[in-house]
């Protein structure tokens, strides 16, 4: 069945740790994701990648790496110098155009101790 | 202040109750998306309209574009409904923004 694919479910991180979290989907969509999540507040974009070897900035990038080197894969990379890591990480993609369904994984909590 | 706003943030309801949420937003845009937040938080999309009404089983979502508001409802709820309900914008530009989200609990 066609979908995404977040790994892992659960992450717990020590401080001054890089850590990764995987997203892949077989949906054939161009563009890709990364959303954070925190209580009381909407979604708010970290990075988006339309295109294979291309992406952008959201709104709450800093501390945060991506990669897109493969259309179905984009992993996001939470370095040490994210200042408050610990949240529930979403990914998505679309096909590129604004009138079409975007679909979500099932997200990653990371958790820094 | 959050360019989509969602009310209530949270509503409990008995089982068999109609149950509406609204959403309003501040700027044009090409489409509006509800979503449902299960409690292990994955998140589904529920609808994606442009204009007008859209149905799908006990679930109805509206928008009014001249009102900038869409509003979902809920028909004969029941528990396992209790998700939160998270409305989405996207603009002309495939941004996207996304309101706090409503939690819904249903009682038996």
């Amino acid at each position: 069945d066609g979908g995404i694919t977040q790994s892992p479910k659960y992450l717990f991180r020590k401080e001054g740790q890089n850590v990764t979290l995987s997203c892949e989907q077989n949906l054939n969509h161009d563009a890709m994701y990364w959303y954070r999540q925190d209580p009381g507040q909407g979604l708010r974009l970290i990075y988006y990648s339309q295109i294979v070897n291309d992406f952008q900035k959201g709104d709450i990038a800093e501390g945060y790496s991506v990669s897109r080197e493969k259309k179905e894969s984009f992993p996001l990379t939470v370095t040490s110098a994210q200042k408050n890591p610990t949240a529930f990480y979403l990914c998505a993609s679309s096909i590129l155009y604004a009138g079409n369904t975007i679909y979500f994984g099932e997200g990653s909590w990371l958790t820094v101790v | 202040k959050n360019e989509v706003e969602q009310s209530p943030q949270n509503l409990t309801a008995q089982e068999g109750e109609f149950i509406t949420i609204n959403c309003s937003y501040s700027v044009g845009i090409s489409a509006l998306h509800w979503l449902q937040q299960h409690p292990g938080g994955g998140i589904v999309s529920l609808f994606m309209l442009s204009s007008g009404k859209k149905k799908h089983g006990r679930l109805i979502a509206t928008i009014n574009i001249q009102e900038k508001h869409s509003s979902l409802h809920i028909t004969a709820s029941h528990p396992r409904d209790s998700a939160v309900y998270i409305c989405a914008v996207r603009y002309r530009n495939n941004d996207m923004r996304f309101g706090a989200g409503t939690r819904l609990t249903v009682k038996p």
